[in-house]
């Protein structure tokens, strides 16, 4: 079945420094989503990426939708420490007409040492 | 606006009690979907409604889990004979219908109810 895998599966970083989580999908996606979920908090949803190729910006996060849209990236410039917490790629689900379900990697966890 | 909301926010039952979890979605919201998270995990899928439908349960456990809908709004998630497996974050999801074919909207997700089985 399909699917979508993210690593790192956790990354401790310094305050300051840059973070990168990379998510692969097993088949192509007509559009990927990221959330981000604080420690004891539920996932919120953060961008939804459509076309091939695409770069988003919201302040320090970059997000890329790759050329084949089976991969994905969030970057973090100069972390945060309210920048901690699992963020989660998802895609349609594919196949058996189920477009209307997301599948969800299992997360980057996020830890920032201040 | 309201978001989603659920109650209880926390449960605590004993092996072998009924339990019923509810969601209020977004109004507007045609879309809902449970989801199960155990400790440190990723989210699980357990059923989809559209409307009062339920065209996929295919993540739900068990027969011991069931769920409906009702008035096209509020969404009761019930656990019959709880096991200590059980215990995990239930979370409901709402979102619009899909747009496109293939390009589902984003999901606004409930704060959970934290089921713990002793």
């Amino acid at each position: 079945g399909q699917q979508v895998m993210q690593i790192p599966q956790y990354q401790h970083v310094q305050e300051g420094e840059d973070f990168t989580t990379y998510c692969n999908s097993s088949t192509t996606l007509s559009n990927i989503q990221w959330y981000k979920q604080r420690p004891g908090g539920h996932p919120v949803f953060l961008i939804q990426l459509v076309k091939s190729g695409e770069v988003k910006k919201q302040k320090r996060l970059t997000f890329q939708f790759g050329e084949a849209k089976k991969n994905s990236s969030l970057h973090i410039t100069a972390t945060q420490t309210t920048d901690v917490g699992t963020y989660f790629c998802a895609g349609p689900t594919v196949g058996g007409g189920s477009n209307y379900k997301l599948t969800f990697g299992k997360g980057t966890l996020l830890t920032v040492n201040p | 606006g309201a978001g989603v909301s659920q109650s209880p926010s926390n449960k605590v039952t004993e092996k072998g009690k009924d339990v019923e979890l509810r969601c209020d979605p977004i109004s507007g919201h045609t879309a809902l979907y449970w989801y199960r998270q155990s400790l440190g995990q990723g989210l699980e899928f357990l059923i989809y409604f559209q409307g009062n439908s339920a065209p996929d349960k295919s993540g739900l456990p068990s027969d011991r889990f069931s769920a409906e809908r009702t008035g096209g709004s509020v969404s009761t998630l019930t656990i019959q004979r709880t096991q200590q497996e059980d215990s995990a974050v239930y979370l409901c999801a709402s979102s619009l219908s899909l747009r496109l074919a293939d390009s589902p909207y984003e999901q606004y997700f409930g704060p959970g109810t934290r089921l713990t089985v002793t």
